[in-house]
Order: C-alpha cells, then structure tokens, then sequence
C-alpha cells in the first residue's frame, strides 16, 4: 500500500530565511505527487504537482519542489519566506487503488514564520 | 469563477445525533469527494462520484454515513448516529474528471464537534 510521511508536524524559521519541507512516500509504481496548501480558515490549495519529466517542478507563491526518485522524496522548498507564507503544507500521492485513482495525504507539516 | 460551497462551516451536536452536510462543487465538475479531516492528520477520502455513480466508498463507514449525489451536481454526506470519534472538519472537493493528474479544488469544510 501507498503511504505519504511528512518528517516534520511544524517548522518554525524566520521571515526571509529558506525553508524546506520534507515529504517522503512509498509506491512500487509510477506516481503523481502533488503539494497542497491550507491557509488558516481557507480550504486546500494546489501549490503544485509533479506528473512527469522535469524533476524541478515550479509552483506558485515561489515554491518549487524536486521529485527524486531514487530516494522516494518530494520535498518543497523556498529560497526566501514571507508572513504570509504561514499555513500548513500538505503532500499527497496519486496512487492506484483496484480502477480508481485516490490521493493518499500526508499528516501535514505547520509552518511557522517568526518575524 | 465560483468555488466549492459547503455549508454549515460548524456544527456542534450530541452523540447518538444525526448531521448532514451539503456541498456544491465547481459547475462542469463531473468527480466529486468527501474527506475527512482528524486534527493533526491529513485528510482521508470517505467517498468518491463521477457524476451521480459512488466510484469509491471503500473508506466510507457504512453503519452510520451516507452520502448521495442524486442529480450529479449537488451532493449530502450524512452521519447516523455520530460518535464522538467523527469529530472533525469534512471536506468537499471537485475535479474536472477522475484522471490522476487533474487538480481537486476544495471547499472550507465543515467542523464538527461531537460531544
């Protein structure tokens, strides 16, 4: 079975300092893994996915992640963080189940952001 | 381009009672879902449409939810009786078609507290 382990509940940094997220998941198969996040008393928002091809994928806020797949991570980094960037960041693994494709989530990593 | 409604955003209820939720996706959206969502977790799927038809409830525990999409568009997810341990946010998202590489939008979710 698919399984999605985020490394860290919270990450707390300073505003303008890079941050990484770490996501790391288990599939015997070709996967599509996506970033999604939760901003406070908003709903799920993609960030960004990665489908196929370039192992750099750019999402929005300035967010970009790196598919590896020989150790089996999709970590999301920033270069430079914002206030606004507080929420928290969920990974999530489109795996195969029977005929049915279903996202298999990680437990969500908080992010902190100190002034 | 509206998003996915849901509605209560909060619902406090005692055990033994019944609840419903109700969500209205994206128009044109043919793959809807409900998650739910235990603090500190991420979420995880009850129940998945294409259209008015259930492609997925494997998740979905039958004795006491239910969830119907009769016309394909709008859809309810009801629990009867709740539990104590159903206290969470229930999330509604929508997608465009079931193909794993498609993008879910969701709602804000409902929490509920069940006491």
């Amino acid at each position: 079975a698919q399984s999605v382990t985020q490394l860290d509940s919270q990450v707390p940094v300073f505003e303008e300092a890079p941050v990484e997220l770490r996501c790391n998941y288990s599939s015997s198969v070709s996967v599509y893994l996506f970033w999604y996040v939760q901003y406070p008393n908003q709903g799920l928002q993609l960030l960004l996915k990665y489908l196929s091809g370039s192992t750099l994928v750019k999402g929005i806020n300035g967010f970009e992640a790196e598919f590896n797949k020989s150790q089996t991570s999709f970590h999301l980094r920033k270069p430079s963080v914002h206030i606004s960037d507080t929420a928290e960041y969920f990974c999530a693994v489109s795996g195969k189940t029977d005929s049915n494709y279903q996202l298999i989530w990680g437990a969500g990593t908080k992010l902190i952001i100190k002034p | 381009e509206a998003g996915v409604a849901q509605s209560p955003r909060y619902k406090i209820i005692e055990k033994r009672q019944s609840v419903a939720f109700w969500c209205n996706p994206i128009s044109g959206h043919a793959t809807l879902y409900w998650y739910q969502q235990i603090l500190g977790q991420g979420p995880k799927l009850l129940i998945q449409f294409q259209n008015n038809g259930v492609v997925d409830d494997s998740q979905l525990p039958k004795d006491r939810f239910s969830a119907e999409r009769l016309k394909g568009v709008d859809s309810t997810l009801k629990i009867q009786p709740a539990k104590l341990e159903d206290s969470a946010v229930y999330l509604c998202a929508s997608s465009l078609n079931r193909s794993p590489d498609t993008e879910a939008f969701f709602g804000q979710g409902t929490r509920l507290t069940v006491v």
